[in-house]
């Protein structure tokens, strides 16, 4: 049993490139999520998933992208990089409905955009 | 979702109990209260959650006061290694689970 499992764990992009984040978990976890978390501060929600083919936005959700084709998979895209967005992204998942249990959480992905 | 307000940051003597604070004053009925943790990069690590009685695990305490208005973490006796930030959060499960800012507990020797 993996958990959440994050590719690729490190990337450096140049501005203006494209590239995918993936998370996969093995839970059968309906609900998943991606945050962003920046030096000093916490996380802050992209965008998430209550359900195989559904996406919602969060908090910070301009230049990002994502999918959920299949339930175990959440992608996160970004189509053009910027500066700004050199974070450390963290996918999470949750079973839906179920308050007795918290998220689970990747290990992250370090990615600086230059 | 209701907002919490947590002190920025504490300092525990290790072996003693660490007692980190929360307020939640416009918590709603329905809403329960979780805590995270987070240890240096790693991913947030689920502890612990409650929607009005007190809960105990293997890991922390959670009190949470009559009127739902603040809750308090205990972490029994701290070590090292329970030096992370902490963070807050109520929740109803609608797929928003929001984050602060947290509580960055330095637990010292």
């Amino acid at each position: 049993n993996a958990g959440v499992t994050q590719t690729p764990k490190f990337r450096v992009l140049k501005t203006g490139q494209s590239m995918t984040l993936l998370c996969a978990q093995d839970m059968n976890h309906e609900y998943m999520y991606w945050y962003r978390q920046d030096p000093g501060m916490g996380l802050r929600l992209i965008h998430y998933s209550v359900g195989e083919g559904t996406t919602a936005k969060g908090e910070v959700p301009d230049g990002y992208n994502v999918s959920r084709l299949k339930k175990q998979n959440f992608l996160l895209g970004l189509e053009s990089a910027a500066p700004s967005q050199t974070s450390v992204y963290f996918c999470a998942s949750s079973y839906s409905g179920r308050r007795d249990y918290g998220y689970t959480f990747g290990s992250g992905t370090r990615l600086t955009v230059v | 979702d209701a907002k919490t307000t947590q002190p920025p940051s504490m300092d525990c003597a290790e072996g003693r109990a660490a007692n980190l604070p929360c307020n939640h004053s416009t918590i709603s009925g329905n809403e329960y209260v979780y805590w995270y943790r987070q240890i240096h990069s790693q991913g947030p690590q689920y502890i612990i959650h409650g929607l009005k009685n007190n809960e105990t695990n293997e890991m922390a305490s959670l009190i949470i006061t009559e009127d739902r208005k603040s809750s308090t973490l205990i972490l029994p006796h701290a070590t090292l290694r329970d030096t992370a930030v902490y963070y807050c959060i109520v929740w109803i499960n609608t797929g928003k689970l929001i984050f602060g800012q947290g509580t960055t507990l330095q637990v010292k020797p």
